[in-house]
């Protein structure tokens, strides 16, 4: 059974409006995730993280959200542009202070592939 | 070159092939990671080497066979595939294992679209 869900595999958006991309997870240890971007032919970068002592993390364009509660995420992206047409993985982690944990990998969803239209 | 590399990026291989993939990092990470990702599948951990120890096999079939020489170099050796392992294989690096949380998560390279025949 995943961990890490992202259940819209595709999302269109018209330029300069917001896309927003979720992301769920089940893992109750999981406290940092990761947001990559991938382009075709071309592997996974790092876009943006958050931490769970946080709720919102900024970077430009980039914000994501995170609802510890709900075990939910989400990463908004506004204006969206052309170039942010790409596929979009979350990715978690479980809590690093935890001796179980220790070193453990990151867990990753299936992509979600956004297209912003001009 | 910086960052990850891998080669080759595109490889067609029939089923009773040995062709190896090859990941180079100049990053100074001491971790690496082999990935595969399938369509619409989330990206499947395959092996991780920490300081050119493998510390993880996920349970990965016999017919691929990792190799680090150092901690700049992993390989991954291919031999008697199948039409279902045609993926794309995905190679990661990041300063450690339990750093990766430190420093962003992994750095990944291209990848190399593996179909076989």
């Amino acid at each position: 059974d995943q961990q890490v869900k992202q259940n819209s595999p595709s999302l269109s958006v018209q330029e300069g409006r917001i896309s927003i991309l979720n992301c769920d997870y089940t893992n109750s240890m999981f406290d940092y995730f990761l947001w990559y971007k991938k382009y075709p032919a071309e592997g996974p970068t790092f876009l943006i993280s958050i931490s769970s002592i946080k709720d919102k993390n900024e970077d430009g364009r980039f914000t994501v959200f995170l609802n510890k509660s709900a075990k939910h995420l989400s990463l908004h992206i506004v204006p969206s542009q052309p170039g942010d047409s790409a596929v979009y993985f979350c990715a978690a982690s479980p809590t690093y202070f935890h001796p179980d944990n220790y070193g453990q990998n990151f867990v990753f969803g299936p992509g979600t592939r956004l297209s912003v239209l001009p | 070159e910086t960052g990850v590399t891998q080669t080759p990026r595109h490889l067609v291989m029939g089923m009773t092939n040995k062709k190896s993939l090859k990941c180079e990092q100049h990053l100074g990470h001491n971790a690496m990671y082999w990935y595969k990702q399938s369509a619409k599948k989330p990206l499947e951990l395959m092996f991780v080497y920490n300081f050119k120890e493998q510390t993880e096999n996920n349970s990965v079939p016999s017919r691929f066979s990792p190799e680090c020489p150092n901690s700049s170099h992993l390989f991954l050796h291919l031999h008697t595939l199948q039409p279902e392992d045609s993926a794309l294989y995905l190679c990661a690096s990041s300063h450690s294992r339990a750093m990766a949380r430190v420093n962003y998560g992994y750095t990944f390279g291209s990848g190399t679209r593996l179909t076989v025949v």
